[in-house]
């Protein structure tokens, strides 16, 4: 999607090693989410940050962690993966934190885990 | 709290019918709701979303969604199908002060030739 970009957009690691995705915004958005999709499940919520080094977690935090240390850069670390962990990762962003503004997706990291 | 429940996970219409993708939520405040689609390998675009306005709501490739309160629904619709619908669909509620969307599991949808 036009001003979001995520990398990798595939990634093969294995079980124990630490992975970094990364989420790029040329929005000057304020607002920015990390949400992971399963078959089944939808999407849910890992981590968001609603500004520079404020961030919070969502539903699915447990074996995550997430640094923005510039308005434009929103970064998702596995500690260490695990194959649960398999999955397809969007970032998205919004400009305001609130009603009717609508998320804007990335195109996806599909990770897998051996 | 809010939550939305997409019924089927699947549906396949033939090309030129109607489409028609069901979506209940629950939520305790007056809810804003969205209908999201995902083509193969891509990220979700935003078709349509209610806020609170015209309870009729019109998206881009022809889609419409209608916010019935007596029936908490927000069901997806299209009069005639077209192969390019083929798609996944997510529908999505935002409560008032909500810092984020709370998904539905998606329904595929399958347009036959």
């Amino acid at each position: 999607d036009a001003g979001i970009t995520q990398s990798p957009r595939h990634k093969v690691t294995e079980t124990g090693t630490p992975v970094t995705l990364r989420c790029h915004q040329t929005e000057n958005h304020r607002y920015m989410y990390w949400y992971r999709q399963d078959p089944g499940h939808g999407l849910r919520l890992i981590h968001y940050s609603y500004g520079v080094k404020d961030t919070d977690k969502g539903e699915v935090s447990d074996g995550y962690s997430v640094s923005r240390s510039k308005t434009e850069d929103f970064l998702l670390t596995l500690e260490s993966a695990t194959s649960s962990q398999t999955s397809v990762y969007f970032c998205a962003i919004s400009e305001y934190q609130t009603v009717g503004a609508g998320y804007t997706f990335g195109s996806g990291t599909r990770l897998t885990v051996v | 709290a809010q939550s939305v429940t997409q019924l089927g996970s699947h549906v396949s219409v033939s090309e030129g019918a109607l489409v028609l993708l069901r979506c209940n939520y629950s939520s305790s405040v007056p809810p804003y709701l969205f209908w999201y689609v995902q083509y193969p390998n891509q990220g979700l675009q935003l078709l349509l979303k209610y806020t609170s306005a015209a309870t009729l709501v019109k998206g881009i490739n022809g889609f419409e969604a209608e916010f019935k309160k007596s029936e908490t629904s927000f069901h997806l619709t299209k009069p005639s199908a077209h192969m390019s619908d083929a798609a996944e669909y997510f529908c999505a509620v935002s409560g008032n002060t909500g810092n984020q969307f709370y998904f539905g599991t998606g329904t595929s949808l399958t347009v036959i030739p």
